[in-house]
């Protein structure tokens, strides 16, 4: 099993471009997560989604968007970039509500 | 709201000291307790956890009790060594649902 997969692994954006951060699993988990992880901060959750076609705002969804079509891919849409928005972004999922997450190894995203 | 509050780092310790990584939540109802370790370029690990109160968890000789009377879970571990150098994150999952809440995380540096 590959676990949990981003990509892009590194991503340099322009203020107000658009771009998708990708992430899928290959565990069959129902449930995943969108997390950023600023410098010296902890991680705080962007989205989550507890199964296919279900989504709902974490503690800090302003500037994002998510789908989840599917039980395997969870992608992170930002529609104008920031420079709020840099950051580090990680991918989680697990099985159910009281199961360990996974994560993936995060995209390092820049808005200049 | 749910919160976590952990030690502020960095700390630098000699291989083969002892560690103790302080960690205090604000919470409704009974939640589950996590430490994470990140190592340096990589997505975060399920280091231990423990679902309930006087629960130990413990894995590769680090430990945690879940303390409702203090509402702490603190990191221990007798003999650090070089490999353990990263950032840990305890983290508290909601009684009623699937999210984490993180501590922003100390940064561990072992020296030989």
């Amino acid at each position: 099993n590959a676990g949990v997969t981003q990509t892009p692994k590194f991503r340099i954006l322009k203020i107000g471009q658009s771009m998708t951060l990708q992430c899928a699993q290959d565990m069959n988990h129902n449930y995943m997560y969108w997390y950023r992880q600023d410098p010296g901060m902890g991680l705080k959750l962007i989205y989550y989604s507890v199964g296919a076609g279900i989504t709902d705002k974490g503690e800090v969804p302003n500037g994002y968007n998510v789908s989840r079509s599917t039980t395997e891919d969870f992608p992170l849409r930002l529609e104008l970039a920031a420079p709020s928005q840099t950051s580090v972004y990680f991918c989680a999922s697990s099985y159910s509500r009281d199961n360990e997450q996974f994560f993936g190894p995060g995209t390092r995203l820049t808005v200049l | 709201g749910d919160s976590v509050t952990q030690m502020e780092g960095p700390v630098t310790l000699s291989e083969e000291a002892f560690l103790t990584i302080n960690c205090t939540y604000t919470a409704t109802g009974y939640p589950s307790l996590f430490w994470y370790v990140q190592y340096p370029g990589e997505g975060l690990q399920l280091l231990l956890k423990a679902t309930k109160a006087d629960d130990k968890g413990s894995n590769k000789g680090f430990e945690a009790t879940y303390r409702k009377e203090t509402t702490s879970f603190h990191l221990e571990k007798g003999s650090v060594q070089v490999s353990d150098s990263a950032v840990y994150f305890c983290a508290l999952g909601e009684t009623s649902g699937s999210r984490l809440t993180f501590g922003e995380g100390t940064q561990l540096t072992v020296n030989p």
